[in-house]
């Protein structure tokens, strides 16, 4: 168990520009969930999968956001025309069928939009 | 599922046990109450869940009251690196995803 793996770490960009990160889960696990965490506040639900299947998308999730969990093993979270309301940190968990409410999280994605 | 209210910051001496409180005063017979914590610049972190009675791991305990309507994780022997922000949630079982609100921050003082 090497536990979730975001990558980049913190990742620079300026407005307008498109970003991607990536989210390696534990690889037994078949929930994969996105949420995202400015300063000062709890996370911030974003998007679920079960396996492949994107099964909800939080209304927080702007048109400019997408994520994909292609063969249910990896997720991408790709943002198009960044702004700068988008800096955050941008968290990945995943957990089990039979786990319950047991999240295990990555350490996340520190965003900042110039 | 049922809001939880915690108070926004605590502080606890090094070596003493740590209580956090938790009110879920509208918590209904199928949720269970989750505990989880963020340090600095890491992911939450799993505590512990329970749904009636009381629990215990190697990490804490959770103390539910009789009405389930407050609970209290307990740090037994606090140390520097449990300084964090504890987050108390309440949740169905399948519910498929977490709620937190803003927690606690504890901060362990040498």
């Amino acid at each position: 168990d090497t536990g979730v793996s975001q990558d980049p770490r913190h990742k620079i960009t300026k407005r307008g520009q498109n970003v991607t990160f990536r989210c390696d889960p534990i690889s037994e696990h078949n929930r994969l969930y996105w949420y995202r965490q400015t300063l000062g506040q709890g996370p911030e639900f974003l998007t679920y999968f079960q396996n492949e299947a994107q099964l909800e998308k939080s209304r927080l999730l702007s048109d400019r956001f997408s994520a994909e969990r292609p063969k249910g093993s990896f997720s991408t979270l790709e943002i198009q025309r960044t702004e700068q309301g988008d800096s955050a940190m941008y968290l990945c968990a995943s957990s089990s069928w039979t786990g319950g409410e047991k999240l295990f999280f990555g350490s996340g994605t520190q965003l900042s939009v110039l | 599922d049922a809001k939880t209210t915690q108070p926004p910051s605590m502080d606890c001496a090094e070596g003493r046990a740590a209580n956090l409180p938790c009110n879920h005063s509208t918590i209904s017979g199928n949720e269970y109450v989750y505990w989880y914590r963020q340090i600095h610049s890491q992911g939450p972190q799993y505590i512990i869940h329970g749904l009636k009675n009381n629990e215990t791991n190697e990490m804490a305990s959770l103390i539910i009251t009789e009405d389930r309507k407050s609970s209290t994780l307990i740090l037994p022997h606090a140390t520097l690196r449990d300084t964090a922000v504890y987050y108390c949630i309440a949740i169905t079982q399948g519910a498929q995803k977490l709620v937190f609100g803003q927690g606690t921050r504890l901060t362990i003082n040498p």
